[in-house]
C-alpha cells in the first residue's frame, strides 16, 4: 500500500493563477480531509469529506474548493491564488471505526504564491 | 474560538534527558491525540486518549488525558537524536475532525 500520496511535492504560483493539489489514498478509507499548516503554525482543516459525493468545510475554507467524485480520490482546488495561500497542505485519511481515529498523512504540497 | 495551547513552544535537550511537554484547552474533549511531524513529513500518530484519567504509554513516550479533559501531557523519557521534530497535540472535534494545537519544536542535541 502506498497510503495516502500528493502531488506535486512543491509548486510556486503567480497571484491569480488556479491550480489542483492532488490526493489518493489506497486504503479504502471513507474519511478524507484537506489541511493547511502555515510556518511555525499547527495544522488548519481546510475541507472534509465523509464519503464519494459528500464534502464539507472546516475552519479556513475560503479561497479553496473541493470533490469527491471516488472513494480515493480528493482533489483541492485554488481557483485565484493569493500570497495568503502559501502554506504547506496536507492531505489526510481515516477508516473510522468506534473511538479509533487515526488520520494517516500525506508528505505534503508546499505552495508558494508570489 | 477554538485554542489549544502547547507549551513550551520549543526545547532544546541533551540526548539522554527526559522531555515533558503539555497542551491545555478552555474546553472539554473526549478525544485526545500526540502526534509527531519530522521534518518535510505528515504528521505521523503517537498516542490516542479517550478515557479522562488515562494514562498510556507507547516506548519512551507516555501520554495522560487531564481528569478535567481540558489538558494533555506528552513525556519522552531518555530522549534520543530521532525524537527531533515538532509533537503536536489534537482534540477530535465533531465527524471525526481534528484540531491540533500550535506545537512543540523539540531539539536534541547528541
Amino acid at each position: 500500500n502506498a497510503g495516502v500520496t500528493q502531488t506535486p511535492k512543491f509548486r510556486i504560483l503567480k497571484i491569480g493563477q488556479s491550480m489542483t493539489l492532488q490526493c489518493t489514498q489506497d486504503m479504502n478509507h471513507n474519511y478524507m480531509y484537506w489541511y493547511r499548516q502555515d510556518p511555525g503554525m499547527g495544522l488548519k482543516l481546510i475541507y472534509y469529506s465523509v464519503g464519494a459525493g459528500i464534502t464539507d468545510k472546516g475552519e479556513v475554507p475560503n479561497g479553496y474548493n473541493v470533490s469527491r467524485s471516488t472513494t480515493e480520490d480528493f482533489p483541492l482546488r485554488l481557483e485565484l491564488a493569493a500570497p495568503s495561500q502559501t502554506s504547506v497542505y496536507f492531505c489526510a485519511s481515516t477508516l473510522t471505526s468506534g473511538d479509533y481515529n487515526e488520520q494517516f498523512f500525506g508528505p505534503g504540497t508546499r505552495l508558494t504564491v508570489l | 474560538g477554538q485554542q489549544l495551547n502547547q507549551s513550551p513552544q520549543s526545547m532544546f535537550i541533551q540526548e539522554g534527558e527526559d522531555v515533558s511537554m503539555n497542551c491545555t484547552s478552555s474546553s472539554i474533549f473526549n478525544t485526545w491525540l500526540w502526534y509527531k511531524q519530522d521534518p518535510g513529513e505528515g504528521p505521523v500518530l503517537l498516542i490516542a486518549l479517550y478515557k479522562a484519567g488515562e494514562l498510556t504509554s507507547n516506548g519512551r513516550l507516555t501520554a495522560q488525558f487531564g481528569i478535567t479533559r481540558k489538558d494533555s501531557f506528552l513525556n519522552i523519557s531518555a530522549s534520543i537524536p530521532s525524537d527531533v521534530g515538532i509533537y503536536f497535540c489534537a482534540v477530535r472535534t465533531g465527524a471525526n475532525n481534528l484540531f491540533f494545537g500550535t506545537g512543540t519544536r523539540l531539539t536534541v542535541i547528541p
